[in-house]
């Protein structure tokens, strides 16, 4: 049973790029958390996608945004990169109506030059 | 978003017991407790939760305090293997959707 997968594991930009990272569930998991994560910090909260709507927000610009696929994966997209978007961009999936275990990915680690 | 405060460091002797701590004092009576691990370089794992009775699994106890304001992550034994960044959340019940806010967590280093 494949648990939660994202690509690309690295990537690096430069300032005013868009970016797309993907993720994909674990298996029967129907919601994704994206959560971002800076060097020596605990993961903060972007969005989650339950049934292919944004459901919950935390404080991030509008320059992030994701969607969910009828397949319940999803993606995070980043507009008009800064410096300080570099981070460890982590998505999680868990079983709406459960009791939010959310199983986590490896990760994908941007660089913004 | 309620919150959750633990300390930064802690450390423990190898094959010892180890009690993290969890401060929570604004709980609200719908919140689960979560408790998750970060290894170097890997995604943060789940550990375990529990809502107001202490919990058991084959990782660690959470042992939870009666007016819920505080629990505690207890590893039996610590191996190296235990050395990472644990952190304490609480997640409400369904009903909403739901944000979690994790903090900084407490960076356990595992002594041989």
């Amino acid at each position: 049973d494949a648990g939660v997968t994202q690509s690309p594991t690295h990537l690096i930009k430069t300032r005013g790029q868009q970016v797309t990272l993907r993720c994909s569930p674990k298996s029967g998991h129907d919601t994704v958390s994206w959560y971002q994560q800076a060097l020596g910090q605990g993961p903060q909260f972007i969005f989650q996608y339950y049934e292919e709507e944004e459901r919950q927000r935390g404080n991030f610009p509008d320059r992030f945004s994701g969607h969910q696929f009828p397949n319940y994966s999803s993606e995070l997209n980043v507009n008009a990169l800064l410096l300080g978007d570099s981070a460890l961009y982590l998505c999680a999936s868990s079983l709406g109506g459960g009791q939010n275990i959310q199983y986590f990915g490896a990760g994908t680690r941007l660089s913004v030059l | 978003d309620a919150k959750t405060t633990q300390p930064n460091s802690m450390e423990s002797n190898e094959e010892e017991p180890v009690h993290l701590p969890c401060n929570h004092s604004t709980i609200s009576g719908t919140d689960y407790i979560h408790w998750y691990r970060q290894l170097p370089s890997q995604g943060p794992e789940y550990v375990i939760h529990g809502l107001t009775s202490n919990v058991n699994n084959r990782m660690a106890s959470l042992a939870i305090a009666e007016d819920r304001k505080s629990s505690t992550l207890i590893l039996h034994r610590a191996t190296l293997r235990d050395a990472a960044v644990y952190y304490c959340i609480l997640s409400p019940q369904w009903g909403g959707y739901q944000k979690v806010t994790f903090g900084t967590g407490t960076k356990l280093q595992v002594i041989p």
